[in-house]
């Protein structure tokens, strides 16, 4: 079975501090993809990256920088964060086709304070 | 561009009966239809797929009929369970112009199931 691991369940940070998100596949999918949960509003884009050094901006991507300098490894950095980025960030991976589905960790609740 | 429409919730159930969570979507292309179901303090997990009209994906009880002239993938199952208590969120695959994948998500249906 794939295994998408995100670093923390739950993560505390104040307003303006930097914060990394961090998330690990060990299936050698292509793509890996961050989203953000919110209530009434389902699973938004942020990023993704197709490949090893290669990223796509998703449909909310203001606030949020990604790296994936490992093809297992895909970093979400909120630059200074804000308490309108207080969120569940779901991480994802797939292969590269558009029948093939998405595997998901079991999310990061961030409180921004 | 691509979109998802999924039944708002909460639905509530007593055990054993019908269960159907409507979808339907709008897309340019030819895109694969998943549903997905999350549970309490986890990520989302496949629970079936189709990647083609008139076909039916089906698990675990759970089946969906990609059903290409009315845009619907609606979600079906014959008896639910206590343990089918979820959010379930429908979702296109399809491809983006630079040929990537994107995937488009519904805004998800909480189902709660009553003994």
């Amino acid at each position: 079975d794939v295994k998408v691991t995100q670093s923390s369940r739950y993560l505390v940070k104040r307003t303006g501090e930097k914060v990394f998100l961090e998330c690990v596949q060990d299936m050698d999918h292509e793509n890996m993809f961050w989203y953000r949960q919110d209530p009434g509003l389902g699973l938004r884009l942020i990023y993704f990256s197709y490949d090893v050094k290669m990223k796509e901006k998703g449909d909310i991507p203001e606030g949020y920088s990604v790296s994936r300098e490992k093809k297992e490894r895909f970093s979400l950095i909120l630059e200074s964060a804000s308490t309108n980025q207080t969120s569940m960030y779901l991480c994802a991976s797939s292969l590269e086709a558009i029948h093939q589905p998405q595997h998901f960790g079991d999310g990061t609740r961030l409180s921004i304070l | 561009g691509n979109s998802v429409t999924q039944m708002e919730g909460p639905v509530t159930l007593s055990e054993e009966a019908f269960l159907t969570i409507n979808c339907t979507y709008t897309a340019t292309g030819y895109p694969s239809l998943f549903w997905y179901v999350q549970y309490p303090g986890e990520g989302l997990q496949l629970l079936l797929k189709a990647t083609k009209a008139d076909d039916k994906g089906s698990n675990k009880g759970f089946e969906a009929t990609y059903r290409k002239e009315t845009t619907s993938f609606h979600l079906e199952k014959g008896s639910v369970q206590v343990s089918d208590s979820a959010v379930y969120f429908c979702a296109l695959s399809d491809q983006w112009s630079g040929g990537y994948q994107k995937v488009t998500f519904g805004t998800g249906t909480k189902l709660q199931v009553i003994p």
